[in-house]
């Protein structure tokens, strides 16, 4: 078994700050994903890493960076904070060949 | 492009009745489709997961889906109910190149009442 760990899992910013989130999984999964949560929007992709060192942009990349130096961890920052930016941002990952992804527990952005 | 419609937003049931929440998806090839659940402030869990073969399988916790190609469907179903069910389910698709990350539907928030 593995597990996903992200952090913070709370993180209040001001708007036109840039912010990051974390994602750690000791799954040795290759590829990583973020999906951002809105309530009532189900998930949507925001980035992927198939490998340590690839980016592949999401549906919802506009806004955000993401960062993959190792295999075990995948960083998205939030390049300029937006009063709409609140919402729960889900880390997830899978080994490559297969589609199962397991998802870790969330980080709630808040933006005042 | 593919996408998943769970036309219903919330379902109330009460313990021990039968359950089926609905999921219908568009898509050109062959789908690989997911069921997961979200308990509250948790991550997503996977339910069950549909390639090919037998259309209806089975899951974690007496969960079962059926898979109709002519219908597009994937619907759950579970037997009977227990409060602990009580959740938001999310069906998900799964393109041919399945690294490009999962379509998920909006979700379907199941309540069971005692």
């Amino acid at each position: 078994g593995g597990i996903i760990t992200q952090t913070p899992k709370f993180l209040i910013g001001q708007e036109g700050q840039k912010l990051t989130l974390k994602c750690q999984q000791n799954f040795n999964h290759d590829t990583m994903y973020w999906y951002r949560q809105d309530s009532g929007k189900g998930l949507r992709l925001i980035y992927y890493s198939i490998t340590e060192n690839d980016l592949q942009k999401g549906d919802l990349s506009e806004g955000y960076d993401a960062s993959r130096e190792k295999k075990s961890s995948f960083s998205l920052t939030v390049t300029s904070a937006q009063k709409n930016e609140m919402a729960v941002f889900l880390c997830a990952s899978s080994y490559r060949g297969q589609d199962t992804q397991y998802f870790g527990p969330g980080t709630r952005l808040l933006v005042l | 492009a593919q996408s998943v419609t769970q036309p219903d937003a919330r379902v109330t049931v009460s313990e021990g009745a039968s359950l089926q929440l609905r999921c219908k998806y568009s898509y050109s090839g062959t789908p690989y489709l997911f069921w997961y659940v979200q308990y509250p402030r948790q991550g997503l869990q996977l339910l069950l997961k549909y390639y090919s073969g037998d259309p209806v399988v089975q899951g974690v916790n007496g969960f079962e889906a059926e898979f109709s190609k002519s219908n597009s469907s994937f619907h759950l179903r579970k037997a009977s109910v227990h409060w602990s069910d009580s959740a938001v389910y999310f069906c998900a698709l799964s393109a041919f190149n399945y690294a490009q990350g999962l379509t998920f539907g909006l979700g379907t928030r199941v309540s069971v009442f005692p």
